[in-house]
């Protein structure tokens, strides 16, 4: 079964980085994931697609602050220089043949 | 510019039905997936249902099978999902999703979402 699972919550300060982890249920290591935030109130915003290679591709005006990286099933997304507008919960999302699967959330507290 | 409006939500009572409408723009419509994906409040992102860009294939979550249907019109650039005997666990904002290609693919717009309350 295809299941993404991500770190209820996180946390850190104004300016430093941060790395959230989503992991790919046994079996599907080699899948592609993609990237989304929501910022409090507002609806989901796309920031990137991260590829089984670890090369990734954003979407309009995601700012380099914000990269992915993989190892094995885990997939990444950093976040560095973290400003005030990053705290939002962040989902992870993969798909397949007729399905398609979120990660539960991570919501990250900048401190 | 890649706008996505949907349109639809409202109360309704357990048993009813509700149609949304997502109208597109901005990209050419039928060379894409489209889903819906409803959040219930306070809880994550669940997946609804797909279809692809020509609308000859759609599949649906367990949880909505046999009482929703997606459907497009590739001549308005309009996507709908037809619900019918709404329970009140259905309850959450609606968003209409563009896949980044025809389908089984990742989300990379989406729209600002329609509220749905199932409630008597």
């Amino acid at each position: 079964q295809l299941v993404l699972t991500q770190s209820p919550s996180a946390s850190a300060s104004l300016g430093a980085s941060v790395k959230l982890t989503c992991t790919l249920s046994s079996g599907h290591s080699s899948y592609a994931i993609a990237w989304h935030q929501q910022q409090p109130e507002k609806g989901p915003r796309y920031l990137m697609k991260l590829n089984s290679d670890g090369s990734h591709s954003k979407g309009d005006g995601i700012p380099d602050r914000f990269s992915g990286s993989r190892s094995g099933a885990e997939r990444y997304l950093t976040i560095s220089s973290l400003q005030s507008e990053d705290e939002a919960d962040y989902y992870c999302q993969t798909w397949g043949t007729g399905i398609q699967v979120f990660g539960g959330g991570t919501k990250l507290t900048v401190l | 510019e890649v706008q996505l409006l949907e349109s639809g939500g409202g109360l309704v009572q357990p048993g009813g039905s509700l149609r949304l409408s997502c109208a597109a723009s901005g990209f050419t419509f039928s060379n894409y997936g489209m889903s819906w994906v409803r959040q219930a409040p306070g809880k994550g992102l669940e997946w609804v249902s797909t279809v692809s860009g020509s609308g000859s294939s759609t599949s649906y979550a367990d949880s909505v099978k046999g009482r929703f249907t997606i459907s497009r019109d590739n001549s308005k650039n309009t996507v709908y999902l037809q619900m019918n005997s709404l329970r009140v666990e259905d309850t959450a904002v609606y968003y209409c999703v563009k896949e980044g290609r025809d389908t089984n693919s990742w989300y990379n717009y989406w729209g600002q979402g329609t509220l749905v309350t199932v409630s008597s």
